[in-house]
């Protein structure tokens, strides 16, 4: 059965630590694997992967995937308080005739001033 | 451009009543998902529509739940008759994919509990 799995399940940090969270999964024919924020309801898009060893960026935002291991990382450098928010990792894959995303239950991330 | 649309943003209502959420993707996304989050859990995809067609809706309880997407675009799921474990955020997402790999964009959802 696909799965993806996300560690650790909580994290608090102060502001200005470098945080790493981690994703892994199974998932059959793999063809990308995102990342994203949710703060209220709505996740918001952060990065899509779909090749090894390249790194995403945005601000002080990264990730990198490996797709050997089977898995990625998503790091934040110099944490702020507006990066509390649950942390989404998806894995897009091909099941039953079609691309599907699974989901993995997230990482809670609180940043404390 | 603008973002996914989902209507209402809250929605109570007692065990055994019905319920619709209505949502309209972005401009031009060929493929529209609703999914099921309930409170510390990922996201659960209930049914995938590509245009106007169901492409899956394995995980679909089927004898309370429905949904269509007339005309390819707008969508609506219906819960018929509401239970308790019901309760959950209802997620609308849409995609451009066709055959390209594309990202979700997901609308602000829908709260419902089920008193």
């Amino acid at each position: 059965e696909d799965k993806v799995v996300q560690s650790p399940l909580s994290l608090v940090v102060h502001e200005g630590d470098t945080v790493t969270l981690n994703c892994s999964y199974e998932v059959t024919n793999f063809r990308s694997l995102l990342w994203y924020k949710q703060e209220k309801k709505a996740p918001t898009f952060l990065f899509m992967l779909t090749s090894s060893g390249i790194e995403k960026k945005s601000g002080r935002l990264s990730s990198i995937l490996d797709k050997k291991e089977l898995f990625s990382i998503l790091n934040i450098t110099a944490t702020q308080t507006g990066d509390s928010a649950i942390y989404l990792c998806a894995v897009e894959g091909w099941a039953s005739g079609t691309y599907k995303y699974i989901f993995g239950t997230g990482t809670r991330l609180k940043v404390l001033a | 451009e603008a973002g996914v649309a989902q209507s209402p943003r809250y929605k109570i209502i007692e065990k055994r009543q019905s319920v619709a959420f209505w949502c309209n993707p972005i401009s031009g996304h060929a493929t529209l998902y609703w999914y099921q989050q309930i409170l510390g859990q990922g996201p659960k995809l209930l049914i995938q529509f590509q245009n106007n067609g169901v492409v899956d809706d394995s995980q679909l309880p089927k004898d309370r739940f429905s949904a269509e997407r007339l005309k390819g675009v707008d969508s609506t799921l219906k819960i018929q008759p509401a239970k308790l474990e019901d309760s959950a955020v209802y997620l609308c997402a849409s995609s451009s994919k066709t055959g390209a790999v594309s990202p979700l964009h997901f609308g602000n959802g829908t709260r419902l509990t089920v008193t």
